[in-house]
């Protein structure tokens, strides 16, 4: 168990529609990540923050929205979804940019 | 443009056969690189971080190493538990983005 939690474990949605996953970073981590990982392009890096602040962007599809919160939860929003965003939704968490990261146990989101 | 490759993509190894993972990068200024191992349907779990050619970090029959160029993951006398996905990545300076490979698929018979 690496400490960060992530919820929901899994996501059956339908094309068109908006979802909310969360993630709670593990205790005294200030930075959050998310990735998505899907079986063609392997894990893709979308988003960091560092204590409520975005530090840095990847590949994150202008449909898609994070934050993170005061008490250090991140959140990351995917709207109008496509069959293709079907994917795990892994967050991370680490004491500060560029230390090692500890993942979550993911989100699974099915698009249909 | 910033990519980084692993090969080879999946590796069957005896027990007690020793092997190494290549991880070749092309950055335009390297922050740090890492090694995770990922078991099916889990989160990748952190093995270790290099940060200058010539770094060596070792953790039980696992060795990462550093060149310029790539990084090696050398692996002595596999155990079938040893058997994952060993994901490499690296993130980059400048604008601090991760970018990982596509790991390397390592499967260790009895």
């Amino acid at each position: 168990d690496s400490g960060v939690t992530q919820t929901p474990k899994h996501l059956i949605t339908a094309t068109g529609q908006r979802v909310t996953l969360r993630c709670s970073p593990r205790s005294g981590d200030l930075s959050v990540y998310w990735y998505q990982q899907s079986l063609d392009q392997g894990l893709q890096f979308l988003i960091q923050y560092y204590n409520g602040e975005e530090r840095a962007k990847g590949n994150i599809l202008e449909r898609f929205s994070a934050q993170q919160f005061p008490d250090l939860h991140s959140e990351l929003n995917l709207s109008s979804l496509e069959l293709g965003d079907s994917a795990l939704y892994f967050c991370a968490s680490s004491v500060a940019p560029g230390n090692e990261q500890f993942f979550g146990p993911g989100t699974r989101l099915t698009v249909l | 443009e910033d990519q980084v490759t692993q090969s080879p993509e999946a590796l069957r190894l005896q027990e007690g056969e020793s092997s190494s993972l290549n991880c070749s990068y092309t950055v335009s200024g390297l922050r740090g690189l890492f090694w995770y191992r990922q078991d099916p349907g889990k989160g990748p779990e952190f093995l270790f971080t290099l940060y200058s050619a010539g770094e060596e970090k070792e953790k039980e029959r696992l060795k990462a190493t550093l060149t310029k160029k790539e990084s090696f993951l050398h692996i002595t006398a596999p155990k079938p538990e040893d058997s994952a996905t060993y994901l490499c990545a690296v993130q980059t300076s400048g604008t601090y983005k991760y970018i990982f490979g596509t790991g390397t698929r390592l499967k260790v018979l009895a």
